[in-house]
């Protein structure tokens, strides 16, 4: 089975802040990467999906990268709106089953 | 108005069973992949099962197989998943989700959830 950790737990940031999320795959999965947000109570939002591909109507500050095994969660810039968990999840034809990461809690500093 | 819609949670014993339902509105799930996915309290998300739009390929996690099955009605826009042989770490709330992408021969990511129905298994 694919493995999926994420990396800070916790990160507490301002608005106005560059945030970056890691998320890494323990074994290749290609771009079949995608990239949640949630609010409490709330069902989760896809922003991005294959690695880097924004989702139709996600603000352009929200992208995504991917270096091997490596994926990235980038907000340019803080906004309110923002402070929630993310969560990273391997869609990878690789294995039959599907895989989040333990997610992101973003707070206010 | 668009949405996935779930019901069935509630109150079980361990051992107990449970069937839930999730009913599309205003949106159809017959060429999409779906899903259910958990989220114990205060945890993370964690997929359980998905089902190809014909049903012809199913797959759950480790930690549901052999207890959970998850099936479809297309012709009724509908997603079920009966559980049983519950246990207290099934508690959580199970989300439906379908697909961002029709007619895939694999799941993808998901980009339209219900709100979600509530499952505590207590004594």
């Amino acid at each position: 089975d694919i493995q999926m950790t994420q990396s800070p737990s916790t990160l507490s940031a301002s608005v106005g802040d560059r945030v970056t999320i890691t998320c890494r795959a323990s074994q290749t999965i290609s771009n079949y990467l995608a990239w949640y947000q949630q609010k409490p109570g709330k069902a989760p939002k896809l922003l991005i999906y294959e690695a880097s591909k924004l989702q139709s109507g996600v603000p352009s500050r929200f992208s995504g990268s991917r270096s091997g095994t490596e994926f990235t969660l980038t907000i340019t810039s803080l906004q309110p709106d923002d402070f929630a968990s993310y969560y990273c999840q391997q869609y990878s034809n690789y294995s039959p089953l599907l895989t989040f990461g333990p997610g992101t809690k973003v707070d206010i500093k | 108005q668009v949405q996935l819609v779930e019901s069935g949670g509630g109150l079980v014993k361990p051992g107990g069973s449970l069937r839930l339902s999730c009913v599309a509105s205003e949106l159809s799930i017959s060429d999409y992949y779906m899903s259910w996915i958990r989220q114990a309290p205060g945890k993370g998300l964690e997929w359980i099962a998905y089902i190809s739009s014909a049903s012809t390929t199913i797959h759950y996690a480790d930690s549901v197989k052999g207890r959970f099955t998850i099936s479809r009605d297309n012709a009724k826009n509908s997603l079920f998943l009966q559980m049983n042989s519950l246990r207290a770490e099934d508690t959580a709330v199970y989300f439906c989700a379908r697909d961002l992408d029709r007619w895939k021969g694999y799941p993808g990511p998901v980009n339209v959830w219900g709100r979600g129905t509530t499952v505590t298994v207590s004594s």
